[in-house]
């Protein structure tokens, strides 16, 4: 199975800061990777498909990059409504994996 | 509107059985492929189960494979998964969500776009 690891496993920063998280896939998976976002108590939220496609209704801020094994996602102005949980999923090949996961918190 | 709304989960004792139900509504369901996703306090997000819109392909992780069992009803816009043989390792939020293809010049992306609220399974004795 490919292996997904991101990193930081957790950030403190501030409303307005620029973050960027980092996943990097144990073998190369081309573009085949998304992003979700994850609140307390609810479901992940789609965020970017194809490595860099906006999902609908997603804000701009939020963009993705990479392709191969090395990708980022990056908020560029952090919002209040931002702090919550990252994951990358790869869907190259199955089984499907996800990422450990990146807890963005408030500084 | 897309709905996702899972139900049938609870305590069960290791070895046991539960099934769960996902009632989808506000997209044509039998057009999309379908998985179950869970999510264990410690091990994190888990892709479990997806099955085809026809419901001939159904793919498994190695850990589920042999004691569960994913199926749909189209005429009734339902995913199930048949879980047997549970284990404690099991215990997890399950989600239903919904799958969607994109296609670029890299070829067919799949991705979960909706998800349910999830269902809590715990298997102890």
């Amino acid at each position: 199975a490919i292996r997904m690891t991101q990193s930081p496993s957790s950030l403190s920063a501030s409303t307005g800061d620029r973050v960027t998280i980092t996943c990097r896939a144990s073998q190369g998976i081309s573009t085949y990777l998304a992003w979700y976002q994850q609140k307390p108590g609810k479901a992940p939220k789609l965020l970017i498909y194809a490595a860099s496609a906006l999902q609908s209704g997603v804000p701009s801020r939020f963009s993705g990059s990479g392709s191969g094994t090395d990708f980022t996602l990056s908020i560029s102005s952090l919002q209040s409504e931002d702090f919550a949980s990252y994951y990358c999923q790869h869907y190259y090949s199955y089984p499907w994996t996800f990422g450990q996961g990146t807890k963005v918190e408030i500084k | 509107e897309v709905q996702l709304v899972e139900s049938g989960g609870g305590s069960v004792q290791p070895g046991g059985s539960l099934r769960l139900s996902c009632a989808a509504s506000g997209f044509t369901f039998s057009t999309h492929w379908m998985s179950w996703v869970r999510q264990a306090p410690v091990r994190g997000l888990e892709w479990v189960a997806n099955i085809n819109p026809g419901g001939s392909d159904k793919r498994y992780v190695d850990s589920v494979r042999g004691r569960f069992t994913i199926s749909r009803d189209s005429a009734k816009n339902s995913l199930s998964l048949q879980m047997d043989s549970l284990r404690a390792e099991d215990t997890a939020v399950y989600y239903c969500a919904r799958v969607t293809q994109y296609y670029d010049s890299n070829g067919y992306h799949y991705y979960f776009d909706y998800w349910g609220q999830g269902t809590l399974v715990t298997v102890s004795s």
